[in-house]
């Protein structure tokens, strides 16, 4: 069974500043990776997708996530955080021939003006 | 936005009365799944179906059901509610692509 790992619950990051939020996964078969964001008192929204092809995927709001199969990892990555940003993000991940999505348990993202 | 809602949007109930939360659909995507948010947890999938009346468990299916008569409604029942049910409720959907579109959520306060 997949599971999914988001080590940092919270990260607090400064306006302007980079960040990164740490995903990774445990299937080593072929595996269908996402991000989602949740603003607060809302859904879960897409932010990107890795199904095949270039491992660094590009996403909505200048995030980008890098596809690492060799470290099972699929991290969130914006060189320069906004107010707008604060956010929940979840990771998921799903194994080819499955429909289902294993979310990991989220990275709440705080920027500090 | 796909178009899915979600009703009640909010409801609180007493435990051990039933409780049915709806999800409607107006892509006609054939994938629907009910998930569960606590804190701690992320989302959890309670329940998803694969077509009209075609259902499965999710990893915390214990003490709800599911049905699918129609292919843009997928009904979530709580046969007698607890506490341990309180919770934001979501559902998706999706088609084929592993991609899911989910849909604003209900909050359930269970008392």
């Amino acid at each position: 069974a997949q599971s999914v790992t988001q080590l940092d619950s919270q990260v607090p990051v400064f306006e302007e500043a980079p960040v990164e939020l740490r995903c990774n996964y445990s299937s080593s078969v072929s595996v269908y990776l996402f991000w989602y964001v949740q603003y607060p008192n809302q859904g879960l929204q897409l932010l990107l997708k890795y199904l095949s092809g270039s491992t660094l995927v590009k996403g909505i709001n200048g995030f980008e996530a890098e596809f690492n199969k060799s470290q099972t990892s699929f991290h969130l990555r914006k060189p320069s955080v906004h107010i707008r940003d604060t956010a929940e993000y979840f990771c998921a991940a799903a194994n080819f021939g499955n429909e289902k999505l294993t979310f990991g348990t989220g990275t709440r993202l705080t920027i500090i003006p | 936005d796909a178009g899915i809602t979600q009703s009640p949007r909010h409801k609180v109930t007493e435990t051990g009365t039933p409780v049915t939360l709806r999800c409607h659909q107006t892509e006609n995507h054939r994938y629907m799944y009910w998930y569960r948010q606590d804190p701690g947890h992320g989302l959890r999938l309670i329940h998803y179906s694969y077509g009209v009346k075609d259902t499965d468990k999710g990893e915390v299916s214990d003490g709800y059901s599911v049905s699918r008569s129609k292919t843009e409604d997928f009904l979530l029942t709580l046969e007698s509610a607890t506490s341990s049910q309180t919770s934001v409720y979501f559902c998706a959907i999706s088609e084929e692509s592993y991609e899911q579109y989910f849909g604003p959520g209900t909050r359930l306060t269970v008392t």
